[in-house]
């Protein structure tokens, strides 16, 4: 167990809808990471927050939108939902903002969009 | 930017051998660290074994080693004596130590058998 929890672990839904995917990271960890997991395109970064505060944005569509809230735990939106957008969704954190530590994630959230 | 190359999209080995799992990297940075996770099948994200750019010693955890050569920008994992529990996806990563994100390679699907 790494310690980040991530709700909901499955989750199907159709075109054009909205969904929230939410995070807990480890206990004392600030920074909060969006990756997501398809087949096609492999791991790919979408955003970081650092105690609040956007640190880094990846390949994140606007259609997509995250925050982290003041308890920390973290928030990706994604909006007008498309069958591409069907993937893992992984949340990882880690203790500073800086790239000396390895992050720790969370099991997924699996989206299915029909 | 950061590029990650994992060249072997499968690999088999049997148990109790040893297999090597290839990765290259690129970045223009002088410090950086590199990673190895895991996947299983349960698809939790499981970090194997880290190693910083600065440190010429190979890093090593318990059955898992790491052949590093900064000057080829190579990376590669030996697992010895390869256990079932070993059968999963392989990623290779890489982070800027000024910069937070973390580049995934696309994967080696790994498989153990009897």
């Amino acid at each position: 167990d790494s310690g980040v929890t991530q709700t909901p672990k499955h989750l199907i839904t159709a075109t054009g809808q909205r969904v929230t995917l939410r995070c807990s990271p480890r206990s004392g960890d600030l920074s909060v990471y969006w990756y997501q997991q398809s087949l096609d395109q492999g791991l790919q970064f979408l955003i970081q927050y650092y105690n609040g505060e956007e640190r880094a944005k990846g390949n994140i569509l606007e259609r997509f939108s995250a925050q982290q809230f003041p308890d920390l735990h973290s928030e990706l939106n994604l909006s007008s939902l498309e069958l591409g957008d069907s993937a893992l969704y992984f949340c990882a954190s880690s203790v500073g903002g800086a790239g000396t530590g390895e992050l720790f994630f969370g099991e997924g959230s699996r989206l299915t969009v029909l | 930017a950061q590029t990650v190359t994992q060249s072997q999209p499968e690999m088999s080995v049997q148990e109790a051998e040893t297999v090597t799992l290839s990765c290259t990297y690129d970045t223009s940075e002088s410090n950086y660290y590199l990673f190895w996770y895991k996947q299983p099948p349960s698809r939790q994200m499981i970090l194997v074994i880290r190693q910083e750019a600065y440190k010429q010693q190979n890093a090593t955890e318990n059955r898992f080693s790491v052949n590093f050569q900064k000057a080829a920008k190579s990376f590669s994992l030996k697992i010895s004596d390869s256990q079932l529990g070993d059968t999963a996806m392989y990623f290779c990563a890489s982070r800027n130590s000024g910069y937070s994100t973390l580049t995934f390679g696309k994967g080696t699907m790994l498989l153990v058998s009897p």
